[in-house]
């Protein structure tokens, strides 16, 4: 129940096409849904995040959408662009009072085709 | 501003070996957590520190323990390694101990056992 499933495994896209990551979870108390982007050799960084009470989030070229009752979040980059290549992880943590426990997914390896 | 800084950046065990990993946060961030990530896989948490306390704990074995020091720095220690526990080691800061707050990765310490 804590997991989070992420697909695809691997994703290449066009240069200026719209790059899709897909999530999902089971743990209902999970209210938190961060997107990470990490580059070889470098930590995680945060993208952007998400609560439950949005169904949509947007940050330049990249949205979170987050559908509740299917239980599944995903990640839409825009115009992709090659300095995107780099694998993407989605997480998610259940509320304010527990640990700062984020859950990841399996990882995406995305690459932008110039 | 300086990141989150780990050392060593590299390390190489033998089996049954013990092992300290080192952690320094990012200035005026209060929490740390740790994090190892296997290659191919999403992190995976180990351990919160805020303000010199243990928050939480993930799945892991007794054979893993930590501390934060009065300058928030902190080390993992892992005692009686085995060939599986090499991975990446990541620390992540953020000012306080809510998973809302942004946790801010370094560039981790890559484990080797052999």
């Amino acid at each position: 129940q804590q997991q989070v499933k992420q697909s695809p495994q691997s994703l290449i896209v066009q240069k200026g096409g719209i790059s899709i990551i897909n999530c999902a979870y089971e743990n209902t108390a999970f209210d938190y849904f961060p997107w990470y982007q990490q580059f070889p050799g470098k930590g995680p960084a945060l993208l952007i995040a998400i609560r439950p009470d949005v169904s949509e989030k947007k940050e330049g070229r990249f949205t979170i959408s987050f559908n509740k009752s299917a239980k599944q979040f995903s990640l839409h980059i825009m115009d992709s662009q090659p300095g995107d290549s780099a694998t993407y992880f989605c997480a998610a943590s259940a509320g304010p009072q527990g640990a700062q426990k984020l859950v990841f997914g399996q990882g995406t390896r995305l690459t932008i085709n110039p | 501003d300086a990141g989150v800084t780990q050392s060593p950046t590299h390390l190489i065990k033998t089996r049954g070996q013990q092992v300290t990993l080192r952690c320094s946060p990012i200035s005026g961030h209060k929490s740390v957590s740790w994090y190892q990530q296997v290659l191919g896989q999403g992190p995976q948490f180990i351990f919160q520190y805020y303000e010199k306390e243990e928050r939480g704990r993930g799945n892991f074995p007794d054979r893993f323990s930590a501390r934060q020091f009065p300058n928030y720095s902190s080390e993992l220690n892992v005692n009686a390694l085995l060939l599986g526990d090499s991975a990446l080691y990541l620390c992540a800061s953020s000012l306080y101990w809510s998973s809302y707050n942004e946790q801010f990765f370094g560039p981790g310490t890559r484990l080797t056992v052999l």
